[in-house]
């Protein structure tokens, strides 16, 4: 079936500082989406990008959709301890279901 | 509304026990699932219903069953509860199939499983 990568698979940082993930996937996609997880809750939906080459902001977070539709992006500029969570990617390839990628575990130091 | 609700947020089982994880959605939507998170492993879809009296696999739905009877209610049974089965699992719901294109996919606050 379908799988994401996603990169790196942990972060320890320093509040201020940006944060880069990314996912990549061995199939195409048509929607890809940021989740982030907060301890003890369920996932909540950050960013839906649509179309392949979309950059798409949601305040201090930023997200692309990768070209080739295989990969896609998060950023975040200048953390904040609320920052700290699970963030997930997921894709969807048209089938009635959402894939999701391991999840980059953030800590910030404050 | 109180949007998708799960119980019990916390379960303890004895290898072989059989249990129920109830899920129910108070914003009528058609779609539904079930996740299980593992550490590592992300989240991997167990069962899914786009409509009352329609379900379909996911990705590990070996050693569970579910069925929609009801628009609001979406349950998720462990027929014969196994170590492997210990997990985090989340229950989410979407206004229809075509929504998963949006990415509005709501979600529990999740129910953790461990099976001794």
């Amino acid at each position: 079936g379908q799988q994401l990568n996603q990169s790196p698979q942990s972060m320890f940082i320093q509040e201020g500082e940006d944060v880069s993930m990314n996912c990549t996937s061995s199939s195409i996609f048509n929607t890809w989406l940021w989740y982030k997880q907060d301890p003890g809750e369920g996932p909540v939906l950050l960013i839906a990008l649509y179309k392949a080459g979309e950059l798409t902001s949601n305040g201090r977070l930023t997200a692309q959709f990768g070209i080739t539709r295989k990969d896609s992006f998060l950023n975040i500029s200048a953390s904040i301890p609320s920052d700290v969570g699970i963030y997930f990617c997921a894709g969807h390839g048209g089938a009635q279901k959402l894939v999701f990628g391991q999840g980059t575990r953030l800590t910030i130091n404050p | 509304n109180a949007g998708v609700t799960q119980t019990p947020k916390f379960q303890v089982l004895k290898t072989g026990q059989s249990m129920t994880l109830q899920c129910a959605q108070d914003m009528n939507h058609e779609y539904m699932s079930w996740y299980r998170q593992d550490p590592g492993m992300g989240l991997r879809l167990i069962h899914y219903s786009v409509g009352a009296g329609i379900t379909d696999q996911g990705e590990v739905p070996n050693g569970y069953n579910v069925s929609r009877s009801t628009t609001e209610d979406f349950p998720l049974r462990l027929l014969s509860a196994a170590p492997s089965q210990t997990s985090v699992y989340f229950c989410a719901s979407s206004y229809g199939p075509y929504d998963l294109n949006t990415g509005e996919l709501f979600f529990g606050e999740g129910s953790r499983l461990t099976v001794l």
